[in-house]
């Protein structure tokens, strides 16, 4: 079947960083997407890897292994205005998106 | 600008009513989608439409019915026969095949009175 597991929730401090992990098992794989969601509101993407490797997009990075199904989401200099989920999505061999159930992130002063 | 309008933003049902949740995009997009969301739970995917004309049933569509008359309109019937309608549904939009582009609505979020 197709699996992504990422963690349900996790605390962090303001000015930290926290990293995201997500690990996926999809019957094909066309490129792997982290989103944001506040409560209430529209998911809005944040990266796309499609390659191994690291993607650096301000304070936000992504970063995937194909071998092993696996990606991290990096959040630095963390702000309040980041508490929201994160949700990991991968695309399958019909480019349809599979999605994460999401990690609730909380920023603590 | 370009996007997707989904209408209402609040809806409430009474149990056995037939409700519609409205999703109009302009940005010419070939591809939308339907999806539902439950508290701890990923978005799940309810109906798609590659093309006008022609859907296709997702993981969750029983108690569900959509049609796609017009590129930019995809309205998704939420059916008496849906036994647990109360949710967050939002509809999304992407080019066509084999690329991306997902751009989603701001969502409905259905209550079952």
């Amino acid at each position: 079947g197709q699996n992504i597991d990422q963690p349900t929730e996790m605390t962090a401090t303001e000015g930290a960083i926290v990293q995201i992990n997500c690990t996926y098992q999809t019957s094909g794989f066309n490129g792997l997407f982290w989103y944001q969601q506040h409560a209430g509101e529209a998911p809005t993407f944040l990266s796309y890897n499609v390659l191994d490797g690291l993607e650096e997009k301000g304070r936000f990075s992504s970063f995937l292994s194909r071998s092993k199904g696996y990606s991290y989401l990096l959040l630095k200099e963390l702000q309040m205005k980041d508490s929201a989920s994160y949700l990991c999505a991968v695309g399958d061999s019909n480019y349809q998106l599979i999605w994460g159930a999401g990690t609730k992130l909380i920023i603590k002063p | 600008d370009g996007g997707i309008t989904q209408s209402p933003k609040y809806l409430f049902r009474k149990e056995g009513q037939n409700v519609t949740l409205s999703c109009e995009q302009n940005l010419n997009h070939d591809a939308m989608y339907w999806y539902r969301q439950d508290p701890g739970q990923g978005l799940r995917l309810i109906y798609y439409s590659q093309i006008v004309n022609d859907f296709q049933k997702g993981d969750i569509a029983e108690g569900y019915s959509v049609s796609r008359e017009k590129k930019e309109s995809f309205p998704l019937t939420v059916t008496s026969a849906q036994k647990n309608p109360t949710a967050f549904y939002l509809c999304a939009s992407n080019p066509g095949e084999q690329v991306y582009g997902y751009t989603f609505g701001s969502g409905t979020r259905l209550t079952v009175v």
